[in-house]
Order: structure tokens, then sequence, then C-alpha cells
């Protein structure tokens, strides 16, 4: 069973273009949801993070948008650039105020392409 | 970066062959976490750690084994290996404070082939 879906699988964007990429969850306990950042050969980094308890998070040119009625959340890259290109993945785990290890559950990807 | 690194970077091995897989780190990390990452199904958890000695089974641990007896130190075991272990792995680590307490920082993986 798969608890986060995450569309598009693949994206082109022109440059200067908006990246938009959207995930959906199932497990309402799920309270904190980053999105890390893949180049090739390399593992995944952090970008960026959003909880619940808010609708958006903007950092610099990513903004994650959340919709906890809906059990969606997004990210949107604007001004999107060649150094953009890279596989997104949405993750979300639970237990945010506990001490628990914090398990994530990561979509499938997004490989982002940004073309001159 | 923070300091993991996992050895080897890329192995090819044979069908049936043990096989294990080291993840290092230098940040005192106390949870460290094993992924597997196949086209289509992006990251998927096999076994963590949440202190040494301590370890739990993740979403595809069957196959896997893993060992903890120094913080700094992950191992990751496929007591026999077969074709559908063929993989890329990432180790990853999450301290428990630090600006983004719940980050989990990756090392740079090691691609597995099995024949």
């Amino acid at each position: 069973q798969q608890q986060v879906k995450q569309s598009p699988q693949s994206l082109i964007v022109q440059k200067g273009g908006i990246s938009i990429i959207n995930c959906a969850y199932e497990n309402t306990a799920f309270d904190y949801f980053p999105w890390y950042q893949q180049f090739p050969g390399k593992g995944p980094a952090l970008l960026i993070a959003i909880r619940p308890d808010v609708s958006e998070k903007k950092e610099g040119r990513f903004t994650i948008s959340f919709n906890k009625s809906a059990k969606q959340f997004s990210l949107h890259i604007m001004d999107s650039q060649p150094g953009d290109s890279a596989t997104y993945f949405c993750a979300a785990s639970k237990g945010y105020s506990g001490a628990g290890s914090y398990q994530l559950t990561f979509g499938k990807g997004t490989k982002l392409s940004v073309i001159p | 970066d923070a300091g993991i690194t996992q050895s080897p970077r890329h192995k090819v091995t044979e069908t049936g062959t043990p096989v294990t897989l080291r993840c290092h780190q230098t940040e005192n990390h106390r949870y460290m976490y094993w992924y597997r990452q196949d086209p289509g199904h992006g990251l998927r958890l096999i076994h963590y750690s949440y202190g040494v000695k301590d370890t739990d089974k993740g979403e595809v641990s069957d196959g896997y084994s893993v060992s903890r007896s120094k913080t700094e130190d992950f191992l990751l075991t496929l007591e026999s290996a077969t074709s559908s272990q063929t993989s890329v792995y990432f180790c990853a680590t999450k301290g428990t404070s630090g600006r983004i307490p719940h980050e989990q920082f990756f090392g740079p993986g090691t691609r597995l082939t099995v024949l």
C-alpha cells in the first residue's frame, strides 16, 4: 500500500517557468512533510519541509503548499533554472513531537528537466 | 555535508554470495537508516537503528539484516544475495537537535549489482 502518491513521474519545464509537483497522502497521523532533492549520482538532500499547522512555506524560489483537508501538498519552483534539474521526492512522517525515529515514507519521485 | 561515507561505492557479486555494506558517520547522530532506491519505487526503508545495538525493520526488510555495534557504524548484510536485491543503497542519519531536528542526511550511495 503506497502511503504517499507523487505526480507527475517526469516533468519538463522551460527556463523561467513554474514547476509544480504534487503529492497526496493517506495516513492522517503524518505530521511532517519534507521535500528532498537528488542530483544524479548523489544522495537526496532536504530542500524544504512543512508541518500541517501552516498552509504554505516559502524559501527562496521554492514553496510548499499544504491542504490538510484534501491530504495533499505540492512543491512549486518559481523561475525554474537548468540547475534545478534533479529528481524530487516528497515524503511524510509522524510523531513530530515525540521521541521516535521519524521514519520517512517517500513518494516515488519526479524527474524534473529544465530546458534553456 | 554531514560526514557520511558508504563503502564500497560499487559492487558486483553473484547470486547466493553474502554481501556487507558499511555506513560510517562522524556526526554522532543517534538515528541511522538503510534505504534502497529502485526506478519506479522511490526510496524504501530497509532497516533503521535508534541507538547502539537497537535496530528495527522497515518496509522491505526481508533478506536483509543489520548491525550497529558503535554509534558511527551501521552495517547492512545480505546473507545470500539475489538478483532482486540489485539496487542503489543509501544510508542516512538523523540527530536529535539542530535547526531542522527531523532532517535526514544521506550518504553518497552504494550501487550493488547481483548477477
